[in-house]
C-alpha cells in the first residue's frame, strides 16, 4: 500500500518561532497533497491543497502568510507555521494523492505531527 | 451549506452488542470513506464506497451506502473492546469546482467489557 510519512512526529516550540513540517510520499508520486488540522476531540479540517509546482489553494479562514506550503517535488510537501502562537497548537495531518486519475484516486494519510506552542 | 454529519457523536456499548453509526452528507458525492482513529494517532482507512447500494465488510464492521438518501452506515456486529476508537466518515464533495474530502464530526466509540 501507499505510505505517507511526516516529520517531525511531534514538536514543541516557543511562541513566535517558526516550525516546518515535512510530508513525504514514500512509494508513489503525489501530484496533490493536502494539509489538515485537527484540534483535540474535533474532526479534521482541510487547511490547504497543494499541487506540485504551483501555489497552494487555501481554505477560507486559513492565513496563507502564516501557514506557508511548498510542494517542490512529487514526493515532498512542507508546511511552515510562521510566528507560531499557542492557538496554533494542534495535530497536523498531511495526505497525498496519486496524480493519474485525479480526484478518483484515494488519499493516503500521514501519521500526523503534534505541535505544541508554549 | 456543504457538510457531513455523523450520528451519534458518542457511543458507549457493551461487548457483544450490535450498533450502527450513521453518516449523512448534504450534496451529491462520488465516494464515501470510513476511517478509524485511535487516540494520538492518524487515520486508518477502513472502507471506500463508490456506488449506490455498495456494501463492504471487514470482520465485525460493515459499511453501506445509499446515494439517493445521501446516507452511509457503519454497522458493528458483536462488538469487542478492540473496536474502541473514533470513527470518521468523509464524503468527496464538489466545492467551488474542486473535489474535496469533507469529514464528519467523528463518533467516539467506547466498548465496555
Amino acid at each position: 500500500g501507499a505510505v505517507v510519512s511526516q516529520h517531525p512526529s511531534r514538536v514543541i516550540c516557543k511562541s513566535g518561532t517558526s516550525v516546518k513540517i515535512e510530508c513525504r510520499s514514500l512509494d508513489f508520486q503525489a501530484t496533490t497533497m493536502f494539509w489538515y488540522r485537527q484540534f483535540p476531540k474535533q474532526s479534521l479540517m482541510l487547511m490547504a491543497t497543494s499541487n506540485e509546482g504551483s501555489k497552494a489553494t487555501y481554505e477560507q479562514g486559513v492565513e496563507k502568510d502564516k501557514f506557508l506550503i511548498n510542494h517542490a517535488s512529487l514526493t515532498l510537501s512542507t508546511l511552515t507555521v510562521t510566528s507560531a502562537h499557542p492557538e496554533d497548537s494542534s495535530f497536523y495531518i498531511c495526505s497525498a494523492r496519486r496524480g493519474n486519475q485525479g480526484y478518483q484516486e484515494t488519499q493516503y494519510f500521514g501519521p500526523g505531527t503534534r505541535l505544541l506552542v508554549l | 451549506e456543504l457538510k457531513v454529519e455523523q450520528n451519534p457523536l458518542f457511543l458507549s456499548m457493551q461487548e457483544g452488542k450490535n450498533y450502527t453509526i450513521y453518516c449523512n452528507y448534504s450534496t451529491t458525492s462520488d465516494r464515501l470513506y470510513w476511517y478509524r482513529q485511535d487516540p494520538g494517532k492518524s487515520l486508518e482507512s477502513l472502507f471506500v464506497l463508490l456506488s449506490n447500494g455498495a456494501v463492504k465488510q471487514e470482520g465485525r464492521l460493515m459499511a453501506s451506502l445509499d446515494t439517493k438518501a445521501r446516507l452511509s452506515t457503519l454497522h458493528i456486529t458483536a462488538a469487542v473492546h478492540d473496536l474502541s476508537a473514533t470513527y470518521f466518515c468523509a464524503a468527496l464533495l464538489l466545492i467551488q469546482g474542486a473535489q474535496k474530502l469533507v469529514f464528519g464530526q467523528g463518533t467516539r466509540l467506547t466498548i465496555n467489557p
